[in-house]
């Protein structure tokens, strides 16, 4: 089935790194991505990884893929306050169209 | 980057109503645009998918008569809620594909209904 998760909270202090885990379950996965969602705001895409790459980095963004065990994870690097919102994990699946399933959604609480 | 522009922002409307929602590429051209909608808290859902010029592809459990889904021209998808009642009170984003094809997608700000 089709189906992607997240844990649904995370805390730290501000200025230490961020790790947020994702799974997913299907394997014909072609993209994935890290979105960002602020209170009331529309989705902010962060970052994106090819199914085919184990790494990507990005200024303080770092998304590691593990094909096998179907995991990806985002790392903040000096985390900040502005970076307290909602993460969302993405796959996009290859189906015979374009679809993309979301997890739902990790909260960041970013303490000063 | 790519712009997804949505209007109304938000909307409060009476029970029975109906209201369209516009999701509209800005500088490029999306052959199809994708409609989620989002309860508090919640992560978004895939409602249907909108292609231009042929019927929305529409997700198990979402009614099409009720969801109204138009692609009428490559910038512009249009969701049509039909006789709104307060359960259909969600957060309607609207997102597309960049002119790169699938590595990025774009989502519109969203649009905040309410139904009283």
């Amino acid at each position: 089935g089709e189906d992607v998760e997240q844990s649904l909270f995370l805390s730290v202090r501000e200025g230490d790194s961020s790790v947020i885990n994702c799974t997913y379950t299907d394997s014909s996965s072609t993209y994935l991505y890290w979105y960002k969602q602020e209170p009331g705001a529309g989705l902010q895409l962060l970052t994106y990884i090819f199914s085919n790459m184990d790494m990507k980095q990005d200024q303080r963004l770092t998304v590691l893929l593990n094909k096998k065990d179907k995991h990806l994870s985002l790392r903040i690097a000096d985390t900040q306050t502005g970076d307290s919102a909602i993460y969302f994990c993405a796959e996009t699946l290859n189906t015979g169209g374009f679809k993309t399933i979301f997890g739902a959604g990790t909260r960041l609480f970013v303490k000063a | 980057g790519a712009v997804v522009s949505q209007h109304p922002s938000w909307v409060i409307c009476k029970s029975g109503t109906s209201v369209k929602i516009e999701c509209r590429s800005l500088d490029f051209q999306a052959t199809t645009m994708f409609w989620y909608r989002q309860f508090p808290k919640q992560s978004l859902m895939l409602m249907a998918t909108s292609n231009e010029g042929s019927k929305a592809t529409y997700e198990q459990g979402v009614e099409k008569d009720k969801f109204l889904i138009n692609h009428a021209s490559l910038t512009l998808s249009t969701l049509t809620v039909t006789s709104a009642h307060p359960e259909d009170s969600s957060f309607y984003i609207c997102s597309a594909f960049g002119p790169q094809s699938v590595d990025t997608q774009y989502f519109g700000p969203g649009t905040r209904l309410t139904v009283l």
